[in-house]
């Protein structure tokens, strides 16, 4: 059984570019959340999609956007990008309970797309 | 807002001697807990959760967590460390009504020979 996958493993971009990571959730899976984690700290959340809508929003900027495909795997994209983007994006995937949000919900992480900005 | 706020942010054992890795959450609501690791250069996996059954909690690897309202505490425990338990752990919360990860700033765990 396939876990959670993330492409690229790794990317350099410039200041000012746009770029689209991948994430395929773990078989069964129907909700997706992002993640973004600068060195040295926690992860923190991005936002989440569900039934291809972003149901849940973190605060960052609208430069960072995302879209969910019906074989529920999901895209995140950064425009525009700053220093400061540079992190490790990470995905998780789990299991929704219909429309309701869960707090109990277990997410199941990726090992992430190292995203460096020059 | 919802919050974890782990006391440690290094610890070093020898190994075969006891875990100890501490959090504290904000009591706002009643939370759901979890703990995760993360070894160099792989994603985050769950070790434990709690979900408002039992407050103690055992986890993968020997880990075990217990949930103390009083205190505002989810402490993480291991009774004899093994080199392999060397990696960051974080200490996450939701809340009822949502279920957005929020992290812990993350304990480093070293374990010495």
């Amino acid at each position: 059984d396939a876990g959670v996958t993330q492409s690229p493993t790794h990317l350099i971009k410039t200041r000012g570019q746009q770029v689209t990571l991948r994430c395929s959730p773990k078989s069964g899976h129907d909700t997706v959340s992002w993640y973004q984690q600068a060195l040295g700290q926690g992860p923190q959340f991005i936002f989440q999609y569900y039934e291809e809508e972003e149901r849940q929003r973190g605060n960052f900027p609208d430069r960072f956007s995302g879209h969910q495909f019906p074989n529920y795997s999901s895209e995140l994209n950064v425009n525009a990008l700053l220093l400061g983007d540079s992190a490790l994006y990470l995905c998780a995937s789990s299991l929704s309970s219909g429309r309701r949000l869960s707090s109990t919900d277990t997410q199941y992480f990726g090992p992430g797309t190292r995203l460096t900005v020059l | 807002a919802q919050s974890v706020t782990q006391l440690d942010s290094h610890v070093s054992v020898s190994e075969g001697t006891p875990v100890l890795l501490r959090c504290n959450y904000s009591s706002s609501y009643s939370p759901s807990l979890f703990w995760y690791v993360q070894h160099p250069n792989k994603g985050l996996q769950l070790l434990l959760k709690y979900t408002s059954a039992a407050t103690l909690v055992k986890g993968i690897n020997g880990f075990e967590a217990e949930f103390k309202k009083s205190e505002t505490s989810f402490h993480l425990t291991k009774p004899s460390a093994h080199m392999s338990d060397a990696a960051e752990y974080f200490c996450v919360v939701t809340y009822e009504g949502g279920n957005k990860l929020t992290f812990g700033t993350g304990t480093q765990l070293k374990v010495e020979l």
